[in-house]
Parts: structure tokens; sequence; C-alpha cells
């Protein structure tokens, strides 16, 4: 089974403090994915990365950043936490492939509250 | 623009009757659509999809979905709710401009409240 592995599950941190979110995979995906989730407002993509070392914004980049230095590995990175920033953020990942049906895995999820 | 709209915040249902969580889309070409399923304080799992072929798909858990393209719909449904089905559940359609990227545009979500 794929398995995406959030290390953080629950994290408070201080307004203005440098937060970093990690995620690995060991499927060998060239494609990795943080969303963003909050009640009403569904997935919302902050970044997705399609191979080592390439980033691409998503629909709510500001205020983040990504870092993917391994193809394993894909970390969300807040420069400085504000409390619109608290939130549940899920990372996932799937195949690079053209004729790919798309289906996305997700690891369980960091549930980031900032003071 | 490509969107899937879940009109239903949450969904009751008591517990051996048959259940229905809405899903319509909006894509220009062939969609490919998707459900998950969030249990609280878990990531999403996959239930299952369309891509091409029989309109009904059946997937994890008993689930099943119904592709039609006339309505643009892709409801979820079962025949007989349990009160372990009690989740929040995700409708998706692929970004057809995502290419081999395989980006997913989500619904809202329904929350689906079974009543033992």
């Amino acid at each position: 089974d794929v398995k995406v592995t959030q290390s953080s599950r629950y994290l408070v941190k201080r307004t203005g403090e440098k937060v970093f979110l990690e995620c690995v995979q060991d499927m060998d995906h060239e494609n990795m994915f943080w969303y963003r989730q909050d009640p009403g407002l569904g997935l919302r993509l902050i970044y997705f990365s399609y191979d080592v070392k390439m980033k691409e914004k998503g629909d709510i980049p500001e205020g983040y950043s990504v870092s993917r230095e391994k193809k394993e590995r894909f970390s969300l990175i807040l420069e400085s936490a504000s409390t619109n920033q608290t939130s549940m953020y899920l990372c996932a990942s799937t195949l690079r492939l053209a004729g790919a049906t798309g289906e996305l895995f997700f690891g369980e999820g960091s549930r980031l509250t900032v003071l | 623009a490509q969107s899937v709209a879940q009109p239903e915040d949450q969904v009751n249902v008591a517990e051996g009757n048959p259940l229905t969580v809405k899903c319509t889309y909006s894509v220009s070409g062939n969609p490919y659509l998707f459900w998950y399923v969030q249990y609280p304080n878990r990531g999403l799992q996959f239930l299952l999809k369309y891509i091409t072929g029989d309109n009904l798909v059946k997937g994890s858990y008993g689930f099943e979905a119904e592709f039609n393209k006339s309505q643009t719909s892709f409801h979820l449904k079962k025949p007989s709710a349990l009160v372990s089905d009690s989740a929040l559940y995700f409708c998706a359609v692929r970004d057809l401009r995502s290419g081999a990227t395989n980006k997913l545009i989500f619904g809202t979500g329904t929350l689906l409240a079974v009543q033992p």
C-alpha cells in the first residue's frame, strides 16, 4: 500500500514563528501536493511539485513556500506564521503519467494552531 | 472554469436506509471524477472513480456512484447505511488543464450523519 507520512499530527505555534511541515511518500511518486482544509471551503491547493526541485504555485500560495530536495520528501514552510494560517494541512502524492487516472494518496494531516 | 459542487453541507440518514450524497461538476471535456471519505482527524481515503465505461461505478465499503453526463452529476450512493459510514465526503474532478500533474479540484464536502 502507498504510504504518505506527515511527521507532525498536531502543532501549536506562536505568531511570527517559522513552521516546517514534513511529508514523505514511499511509492516513488513524482507529483506531490500540499492542500489546506478549512470548514466550508473544502480543500484548497497551496503548492505542488512534479519533480525534485520543481514546484508550482497552487490557488493560495501566499504566506507559504515549499522545498523538494528529494523525490520522496515535500516540505511546506510557513516563514512567519499568522493566526489565519490555523488549519488542517494535507499532503498527497500521485504518479506523473499522462494516462494516469489521477488518484491521490493522502497523509493523515497536520493540524496547525497559531496563537 | 472547471469546478465541482456539493450542494448539501450535511446529509442525515437512519441506519439501514439508502443514502445519497450529491455532486455536480462543470468541465469542458470528458471528466475524471472521484469520491473520497474523511473520518474525524484523519486524511482523505479514496472511495471510487469514474474514468470511462459503465456509468455505475462500485467502490470501497459498499459505496457506488452513478455518472450522469446529461445532468453533469456524479452522486454517491449506498443501499443500506451504517453508523460507521458517518464521515465527511468529498467529490473531486481532475483538472483537465493539468496534464500529467493530475491535479484534482475538490468540492466543499458533505458531512454524512447516520443515526442508529
